[in-house]
């Protein structure tokens, strides 16, 4: 059901910087709607870690960003850290009418 | 500090159907849209459907539409998902998420249960 694609993979050493892109459609992240990140550490159950495309919840580490522009979104992560290491999903919704919500395909972040 | 509490594990035959269940603990989720989410093994996120308990009415995915019912009971404050006619590939973690804000379904997930496993198989 995925409609939003991410990278399967992204990795850095401590203290880089890496990116996990997220790339939709007219019918979703195109059409305008908000793309929101949610961070899944093992065996857990996903995170909110960002909203409305660039907003942290309380609580996030600022080296956490978001960014949005056209169709795709973007998830940065600078001066990475080993607590890091997760899967990362993205998500919007779909004016299609096939599900009001769609999420990415899912982005597993190595910490080297 | 609301959080959401799940039924526990199920093990089901295929064909069979299955109810989970989901309650707010430290508070009400009656104005809020609660969505399901299930996860199959090494997958990732999937969304099944939704409902503002206050209002009623569900939305699906197409996915499931015709097995999939999603309920809410105001009375009790619980939020119920029901799949039927399970297959092997129903087999995941469900999971039962609130969006952040009152009266709209459109916002983001700022409150997961813990999950529950659903296992199909013969």
């Amino acid at each position: 059901q995925s409609v939003l694609t991410q990278p399967p993979s992204v990795s850095g050493a401590p203290g880089q910087r890496v990116t996990i892109s997220c790339t939709g459609s007219n019918s979703d992240i195109g059409a305008g709607y908000d793309v929101h990140w949610y961070q899944q550490l093992p065996g857990t159950a996903p995170k909110l870690l960002i909203y409305g495309n660039t907003t942290r919840p309380s609580g996030v580490p600022d080296r956490f960003s978001g960014s949005r522009s056209g169709s795709s979104a973007s998830l940065a992560i600078t001066g990475l850290q080993s607590e890091d290491e997760a899967y990362y999903y993205c998500q919007s919704y779909d004016s299609s009418l096939r599900a009001l919500y769609v999420f990415g395909t899912g982005t597993k972040v190595t910490v080297l | 500090q609301v959080q959401l509490v799940q039924s526990g594990a199920e093990v089901k035959k295929p064909g069979s159907s299955v109810k989970v269940s989901c309650m707010a603990s430290g508070g009400t989720l009656n104005s809020y849209a609660i969505s399901w989410v299930r996860q199959a093994p090494g997958q990732g996120l999937e969304w099944l459907g939704g409902i503002i308990p206050m209002f009623g009415t569900p939305s699906y995915a197409q996915t499931f539409q015709g097995r999939v019912t999603i309920t809410a009971d105001e009375a009790t404050g619980a939020t119920h998902l029901d799949l039927t006619r399970l297959t092997s590939e129903d087999t995941a973690v469900y999971y039962c998420a609130r969006a952040s804000s009152q009266y709209d379904i459109l916002t983001p997930l700022d409150k997961w249960g813990q999950g529950t496993l659903v296992t199909v198989s013969s």
